[in-house]
């Protein structure tokens, strides 16, 4: 069975960091682009950015490009988010996902397994 | 950004058929996925390329369309699809979402 396992999230001050963590099992993590989404406490959706299986390449939303960071360790089949000087807006459920591949006429990418989500809170 | 718009709620009679639209600004070909999320939970996927059902998705669940015009579909409606349903776009970078239609039964 799939799953993917966040932690890290909790309740953090204006400007400061935080580091998230998500744990896979179920599958060869190694093999996966991954993802991490956000959804905001009026149930916005977010797409925070992806990162290669390899670890080689990463794209983020350009509005979170400069403050967040992805990264991943295969050995520990962990995936991380690198977040900085955190703002109120920050404030949102995140969730690691695994992207999976699809072929219809292309290749395209689909989230189709989604961790319980870690809670951030951003508040003095 | 490729913006998608859903309507915010619906309302259905169970055992009755659900239509969920997304429209997006921009062709997104077939790229297009839709995600239940009940209360407290994290998002699923249900249909995925805009009508491919997911792995172990019941066949009550459907999606039809391509380009900007995409359609979900439930029939039958059972006590248990009661949640807001998400479309989202992988066409192009950043990935979107829409804002959610909340499934209500009558």
């Amino acid at each position: 069975e799939v799953q993917l396992v966040e932690s890290g999230g909790g309740l953090v001050q204006p400007g400061a960091s935080l580091k998230l963590s998500c744990v896979a099992s179920g599958f060869t993590f190694s093999d996966y682009w991954m993802s991490w989404v956000r959804q905001t406490p009026g149930k916005t959706m977010e797409w925070i950015g992806d990162i290669k299986y390899d670890g080689s390449y990463t794209n983020y939303a350009p509005s979170l490009k400069n403050r967040f960071t992805i990264s991943r360790d295969n050995a520990k089949s962990t995936l991380y988010l690198q977040m900085s000087n955190v703002r109120s807006e920050d404030t949102a459920t995140y969730y690691c996902t695994r992207e999976e591949w699809a072929y219809y006429g292309y290749i395209d990418y689909v989230m189709d397994a989604w961790g319980q989500g870690a809670s951030v809170t951003v508040s003095s | 950004d490729i913006v998608l718009t859903q309507s915010p709620a619906l309302a259905v009679s169970l055992g009755q058929r659900a239509t969920i639209s997304c429209r997006a600004s921009e062709s997104v070909r077939s790229s297009m996925h839709w995600y239940q999320q009940k209360s407290g939970q994290q998002p699923k996927l249900l249909i995925y390329g805009a009508s491919n059902l997911a792995s172990g998705v019941p066949a009550r669940f459907s999606g039809s369309g391509s380009g900007t015009d995409f359609t979900f579909t439930i029939d039958p409606v059972e006590a248990d699809d009661i949640a807001t349903y998400y479309c989202q776009q992988s066409r192009n970078d950043p990935l979107t979402f829409g804002s959610g239609t909340k499934l209500e039964i009558k």
